[in-house]
């Protein structure tokens, strides 16, 4: 089983809707949680992070987090053509893994 | 503020060679990651820095992979006797400790031929 489970998609949504992304990840006592953004050809941007359970909102992102299910999402409001890319989920262990990404397509 | 530099941006050598990747991070850093990422992959870890010493290094593949940061702060990549499977985007992150967010550099793109 690997230390984070992602949807590799592709997930395309239209522009304007709300993007939902998810991540599953295997170890009770990972501490700290990521999200990145990252665009074909350049190195992984941090979206996100999140430490506790619940919702953690910055802009059009929110992030939430859910221990007792291990799951980690995040939710991309008023999605722009701008946020199609490769999305990242990050766990750490104590050792950071990441998940193989989820590619985000928003239409036009 | 300066982020987290790479370099070379692209490498190109021949299998059986010797590399050298280099990594400045942020100023002030002192948890500092090395990565591979493949194409279509995620990244890879390979070794974790805090400070100068390797707090974990059970990311590198085989003895061919070390890395040093003798300093605290650049740290230097190596791979001995190059193959074309090590062919892939070798990235750099830096954060503030272990616990934290993590920065990454543009990746320096190895190829192996």
């Amino acid at each position: 089983q690997k230390e984070v489970e992602q949807n590799s998609g592709p997930l395309s949504v239209p522009e304007g809707a709300i993007a939902s992304l998810n991540c599953t990840y295997s170890d009770r006592g990972s501490q700290s949680f990521f999200w990145y953004r990252q665009y074909s050809g350049k190195s992984p941007e941090l979206i996100m992070f999140i430490y506790s359970n619940g919702d953690k909102e910055d802009g059009r992102f929110t992030a939430q987090l859910n221990k007792a299910s291990q799951y980690v999402s995040l939710l991309i409001r008023d999605s722009q053509p701008s946020d199609s890319a490769t999305y990242l989920c990050a766990v750490n262990t104590g050792q950071f893994y990441f998940g193989t990404g989820t590619s985000l397509t928003v239409i036009p | 503020g300066a982020g987290v530099s790479q370099t070379p941006s692209n490498k190109v050598t021949e299998k059986g060679k010797y590399v050298e990747l280099r990594c400045d991070p942020i100023s002030g850093h002192t948890a500092l990651y090395w990565y591979r990422q493949s194409l279509g992959q995620g990244p890879e870890f390979l070794i974790y820095f805090q400070g100068t010493g390797a707090a974990d290094d059970s990311g590198l593949p085989n003895d061919r992979f070390f890395a040093v940061r003798p300093e605290g702060s650049v740290s230097t990549l190596k791979i001995q006797r190059t193959e074309r499977g090590d062919s892939a985007v070798y990235l750099c992150a830096s954060g503030r400790d272990s616990r934290n967010e993590q920065f990454f550099g543009p990746g320096t793109r190895l190829t192996v031929l």
